[in-house]
């Protein structure tokens, strides 16, 4: 069975600061996918980025990026120069590499940004 | 951009109701999807749907629950006795085989909040 664990409930970060959101997750499949999705006080689920469990590098769209540390089973969101608008949940994902496979996503973390 | 639309965004309900919820997935997408948040918590899988028939459900996904893709738009999940219990976000997603980098990365719809009296 497939595992997320979030271990940060919250987290308060200055603007501008570079924040890491630890994941760390437990599976048996030699293939799977690894998401960030943020979701917003509106309550909406927005895909941030996505890991191969083969990608031989970190993913990485804008701001952020993926730390992906295969042999450790850590997938840590890093969001660089933080923004208030960042504030939110962030919940890690992961899913075997089937095209219908289901998203098994973690307790997520509430990170607040301060001005 | 496409994207995954839901209605209601918000149903309210008696206990014992039944409900359905909709969902108009990406267009070209061939898989589907239904989650669910109850305040607070992580979001839980329900449902897989591809090629008309339920590909994979979780325990929650119970006989109360069905889905159904009625023409070639809609999506939808019907809870047909709602409890207490079901008061919570439910997600539809859709994805399909061309995903970037090769990856089944589903989007995600807006939501829709039961709330069940």
């Amino acid at each position: 069975a497939q595992k997320i664990t979030q271990t940060q409930p919250g987290m308060f970060v200055q603007e501008k600061e570079a924040v890491t959101l630890d994941c760390t997750y437990d599976t048996s499949d030699p293939s799977y996918g690894l998401f960030w999705y943020k979701q917003p006080s509106s309550g909406e689920m927005i895909f941030l980025i996505y890991q191969g469990s083969y990608d031989q590098q970190n993913a990485t769209e804008g701001r952020y990026s993926l730390n992906f540390q295969k042999a450790r089973k850590s997938a840590n969101l890093v969001i660089s120069a933080s923004q208030l608008g960042d504030s939110a949940m962030y919940f890690c994902a992961m899913s075997r590499a089937d095209r219908d496979d289901k998203i098994i996503f973690g307790k997520g973390t509430r990170l607040h940004i301060l001005p | 951009e496409p994207e995954v639309t839901q209605t209601p965004s918000h149903q309210v309900t008696q206990m014992g109701q039944e409900v359905i919820l909709r969902c108009v997935p990406i267009s070209n997408h061939l898989y589907f999807y239904w989650y669910r948040q109850i305040l607070g918590q992580k979001v839980e899988f329900l449902v897989s749907f591809y090629n008309n028939e339920i590909s994979e459900k979780s325990e929650i996904f119970d006989d109360q629950f069905s889905v159904e893709r009625p023409d070639g738009s809609n999506f939808t999940l019907k809870i047909r006795s709602t409890k207490l219990e079901d008061s919570a976000m439910y997600f539809c997603a859709s994805s399909d085989t061309m995903g970037r980098g090769g990856n089944n990365e589903q989007f995600f719809g807006p939501g829709t909040r039961l709330t069940v009296l």
